[in-house]
């Protein structure tokens, strides 16, 4: 799976829009960009993912560059429950058949959403 | 629908014991994978079953091991507990084609003293 870098920490204004940046310079034609989230000491949470597309649901919404190279998750009003470790995750899809994937954790981005 | 549901929540174990941990993925699902969590390792792949057969592995000692049953309910296993298996354990489900998202349980809390 190709390497992302995302920043180590973000704050974020309760109420505003938290945009977490995500770089993916190497990633492949077939790699999706998927996002979950880990708030402390529990499961990570899927939130969303895309292929080259511009991606929302009622979690957040995933902007891509034209050239795939970066990606912005973004949380349209943050709340303090949104204080989390943010993954950003580069997934290669299968073509074997087989349907097999691990999903490659970096260090994510720890958002801290500020009363 | 249920989540993915892992047993136990928490564990002490010694070292050289063994353990074995469950986990029962969402309805439906057929794939279960694993990962290890360290704070200096971070988030590890462990191995992946799908219908009862061990499809993809991580880089870990044969000491980790796991298994599925038929109703896609799967354990994983560690014997001779080393202090550095202390880590959160997760099990992460998904319909276990290609394109399926991967949803995660709780994890498992094992402390090896």
């Amino acid at each position: 799976d190709a390497k992302t870098t995302q920043p180590p920490s973000m704050d974020c204004a309760e109420g505003r829009a938290a945009n977490l940046p995500c770089n993916h310079s190497t990633i492949s034609g077939n790699e999706y960009v998927y996002w979950y989230r880990q708030i402390h000491s529990q499961g990570p949470q899927y939130i969303i993912h895309g292929l080259k597309n511009n991606e929302t649901n009622e979690m957040a919404s995933l902007i891509i560059t034209e050239d795939r190279k970066s990606s912005t998750l973004i949380l349209p009003h943050a709340t303090l429950r949104d204080t989390a470790v943010y993954y950003c995750i580069v997934r290669v899809l299968s073509y074997s058949g087989a349907g097999s994937y691990q999903l490659t954790f970096g260090k994510g981005t720890k958002l801290s959403v500020i009363p | 629908k249920a989540g993915v549901t892992q047993t136990p929540r928490y564990l002490i174990k010694t070292r050289g014991q063994q353990v074995t941990l469950s986990c029962s993925p969402i309805s439906g699902h057929r794939s279960v994978s694993w990962y290890q969590q360290t704070p200096g390792q971070g988030l590890q792949f462990l191995f992946e079953y799908f219908s009862e057969t061990q499809r993809n592995k991580g880089n870990f000692p044969g000491r980790f091991s796991g298994r599925q049953f038929s109703n896609s309910r799967s354990e994983m296993n560690v014997s001779t507990l080393e202090l550095g298996d202390s880590a959160l354990y997760l099990c992460a489900s998904s319909l276990g084609q290609v394109q399926e998202t991967q949803y995660f349980g709780p994890g498992t809390r094992l402390l090896v003293l």
